[in-house]
């Protein structure tokens, strides 16, 4: 069964280095998302991307994380400047339609960062 | 804004029945699910309800929605260990946003042999 695949499982990095947190989505899915789940509270929405670009962004969504596409296959998160807070599982996750028409997302089994 | 809230923990013996509950307060929402969580994997998509239903059945799992409570339930017959895990409820609006589900915390179901 097609999977979303992420690597790498766990990342530990120092406060203020970047990160990039990688996905492989479904190979026919149109929408792609990251979210995250600091530990003990709600999984929670960063970003959709549809099309090439950014289609919508929550609050926790600012100028140090970036979102890109580089090729066909791959779907990077990227956080410029780590803050401890930034500690986390992150998802990434696909969907073949958009999820506000029914679109069934499929998520990846995490990336947990720790930011030391 | 929109919100959505589980109980923490549920414990049951196995062979029994779960029922995992939920509320959501956006009246709007047209579809809700239900993820799974085992340790050390994703969310995995377990079922989903559109607004316009009431029930939803799908093998050993049955889906109960009523919208003017705003009160969604999981129920998990004959209830085995491989069903320990945790369990998420989210739902999502009509329109607008085409990724933001809003997630409760999950809720930790323990199967006892």
């Amino acid at each position: 069964e097609p999977e979303v695949t992420q690597t790498p499982s766990h990342q530990v990095t120092q406060m203020g280095q970047e990160v990039i947190l990688r996905c492989v989505p479904i190979s026919n899915h149109l929408y792609f998302y990251w979210y995250r789940q600091i530990l003990g509270q709600k999984v929670e929405f960063l970003v959709s991307f549809y099309n090439n670009e950014i289609s919508e962004k929550s609050e926790i969504f600012d100028d140090q994380f970036s979102v890109e596409r580089p090729d066909g296959s791959n779907f990077t998160l990227k956080i410029r400047s780590t803050k401890l807070e930034d500690s986390a599982m992150y998802f990434c996750a696909s969907s073949v339609g958009a999820a506000g028409t029914g679109g069934k997302l499929f998520f990846g089994s995490g990336t947990q960062l720790s930011v030391l | 804004g929109e919100d959505v809230e589980q109980s923490l923990f549920l414990s049951v013996r196995e062979g029994d029945s779960s029922v995992i509950n939920c509320t959501y307060t956006d009246s709007s929402s047209t579809y809700l699910y239900w993820y799974k969580q085992e340790p050390g994997a994703g969310l995995q998509l377990l079922t989903y309800i559109f607004s316009n239903m009431d029930m939803k059945q799908d093998q050993r799992l049955t889906v109960l929605l009523n919208k003017k409570d705003k009160h969604l339930s999981l129920r998990i017959a004959d209830t085995q260990t491989g069903d320990s895990a945790i369990y998420f409820c989210a739902e999502r609006g009509y329109g607008g946003s085409q990724g933001n589900l809003i997630f409760g915390k999950g809720t930790k179901l323990s199967v006892k042999p």
